[in-house]
C-alpha cells in the first residue's frame, strides 16, 4: 500500500511569500498529481508529472523519483491561492491515492 | 481537457433514503471514477466504471450500497442507497482522458449531509 504524507498539514503566508509544499510517498508510482481544492468541495488537477519539473504561471512543480519527493511551490503567493493542495501519486492501472492536503491560508 | 458536470451540487437527505448523482462529461471517455471525501478526511476511490462492464468497487464499498451505471462514454450515475449520517460527504466524479499522459480531471462534487 501507498502511503503519502503532506508537510505541512496547514501553512498560512503573507501576500508576496514563496510557498513550498512536500510530499513524500512509500512505493514506486508512474505519475503524481497535485490538485487544487477551494472550500466548495471542487477539485482542479493543477499538475501531472512523472519526472523533473513543470512550470505554470506562478505555480512550480518538482518531482524525484529516486527519493519518491515531489514539492509544489508557489511563487509571489496571493491571497486567492488559499486553498487544500493534494498530493495525489498514480500507479500503473490510473487509480490516485491522496494524501491528506494541506491547507494554504494567504493572507493579504 | 473535459468538462465534468455533476448534479445535484448538494442535497440534504433523510436516513434510510437514496439519492442518485449523475456525471456528465463533454467528451467520451473510457474510464470514470466515483470519489467519496469525509469531513476532514482525503479522498478515497469508491469504484471505477468502464462502459460497457460491471464497475469495479475497491475495498470497503460494495455494490449494493453504492450502484454504479455507466451506459454511455460520457455519463455515469453514483446511488448511495439507505443513507446514513456517516455517508454525508462530498461525493466526486472524475474521467481518465490521456491515458498517455495519465491526466484526470474532477467533477465540481456533490455535497451531501444525511440527517
Amino acid at each position: 500500500k501507498n502511503e503519502v504524507e503532506q508537510s505541512p498539514q496547514n501553512l498560512t503566508a503573507q501576500e508576496g511569500e514563496f510557498i513550498t509544499i512536500n510530499c513524500s510517498y512509500s512505493v514506486g508510482i508512474s505519475a503524481l498529481h497535485w490538485l487544487q481544492q477551494h472550500p466548495g468541495g471542487g477539485i482542479v488537477s493543477l499538475f501531472m508529472l512523472s519526472s523533473g519539473k513543470k512550470k505554470h504561471g506562478r505555480l512550480i512543480a518538482t518531482i524525484n523519483i529516486q527519493e519518491k519527493h515531489s514539492s509544489l511551490h508557489i511563487t509571489a503567493s496571493h491571497p486567492r491561492d488559499s486553498a487544500v493542495y493534494i498530493c495525489a501519486p498514480t500507479y500503473s492501472n490510473y487509480k490516485l491515492t491522496f494524501g491528506k492536503g494541506t491547507l494554504l491560508t494567504v493572507n493579504p | 481537457s473535459a468538462v465534468i458536470s455533476q448534479k445535484p451540487s448538494r442535497d440534504i437527505c433523510q436516513r434510510g433514503t437514496s439519492l442518485t448523482i449523475q456525471c456528465q462529461v463533454d467528451s467520451q471517455v473510457t474510464m470514470m471514477f466515483w470519489y467519496r471525501q469525509q469531513p476532514g478526511q482525503s479522498l478515497t476511490l469508491i469504484a471505477t466504471a468502464n462502459q460497457g462492464s460491471e464497475a469495479t468497487y475497491e475495498s470497503g464499498f460494495v455494490i449494493d450500497k453504492f450502484p454504479i451505471s455507466r451506459p454511455n462514454l460520457t455519463f455515469s450515475t453514483l446511488t448511495v442507497s439507505n443513507m446514513s449520517p456517516e455517508d454525508s460527504s462530498i461525493y466526486l466524479c472524475s474521467v481518465e482522458r490521456d491515458r498517455v499522459q495519465e491526466t484526470q480531471y474532477f467533477g465540481p462534487g456533490t455535497r451531501l449531509l444525511v440527517l
